[in-house]
């Protein structure tokens, strides 16, 4: 049983570039969720979503950032124009159900490196 | 004004030794607290979970204890081993996310 997947692991975008974060939730997984990590720093919530919804957007930025996770295929996150202060570690997690009464499953991350 | 990087708290421990990471929260609704631990280059894997009609939990090598007067969490880690060389998050729930505490670094020196 595949855990969450993410693609890719590094990615390199210049100043001004679009980037496109990719991730696949366990199997029978309909709630994604997006977090953001600078080194040395815990895990900021960005957005959390459910097949063709967004839930909760509270954590992300009001401008360049989206996210979906269509009815087929893996959830994006898309960050447009980016400035090197978008440079971070991006997870996603993944879990069975809506609730507080679960842990969510992380995928290993996309590493974005603004140059 | 300019964000400046938090440096996460370390904890050396010996090999062999017996660990423990603290963390406090401030939520007093919160009724479900996890431990994750992340190694270098990884996404944060779960360790053990706590809800809050209890007061310790204990797993493999690992022991949460709860304090809700106090609002603390504390992760024993028994016979501490080098694969545990990892930062250590405390999480709870609030409304729709988890939420990560303070983290804490350990080192285990051989």
């Amino acid at each position: 049983n595949a855990g969450v997947m993410q693609n890719p692991r590094h990615l390199v975008r210049r100043r001004g570039q679009e980037a496109r974060l990719r991730c696949s939730p366990m199997k029978g997984h309909s709630h994604v969720y997006w977090y953001r990590q600078l080194p040395e720093e815990g895990l900021k919530f960005m957005v959390y979503l459910q097949k063709e919804n967004i839930i909760d957007e509270s954590g992300m930025p009001k401008e360049r950032f989206s996210a979906e996770f269509p009815k087929e295929g893996p959830s994006i996150l898309r960050i447009q124009q980016v400035v090197r202060g978008d440079s971070a570690a991006y997870f996603c997690a993944s879990s069975p159900q809506r609730g507080n009464n679960s842990p969510l499953h992380f995928g290993n991350g996309t590493r974005l490196t603004v140059t | 004004g300019e964000s400046v990087g938090l440096h996460l708290p370390t904890l050396s421990v010996q090999e062999g030794d017996n660990s423990i990471i603290n963390c406090a929260y401030s939520n007093s609704a919160s009724d479900y607290f996890i431990w994750y631990k992340q190694e270098s280059g990884k996404g944060p894997q779960f360790i053990i979970d706590i809800r809050s009609n209890m007061d310790k939990r204990q797993g493999q090598r690992v022991t949460v204890l709860l304090n809700k007067t106090v609002k603390h969490l504390s992760l024993q880690i028994a016979a501490t081993q080098p694969g545990d060389s990892a930062v250590y998050f405390c999480l709870s729930w609030e409304v729709n996310k988890l939420t990560f505490g303070g983290g804490t670094r350990v080192l285990v020196k051989p």
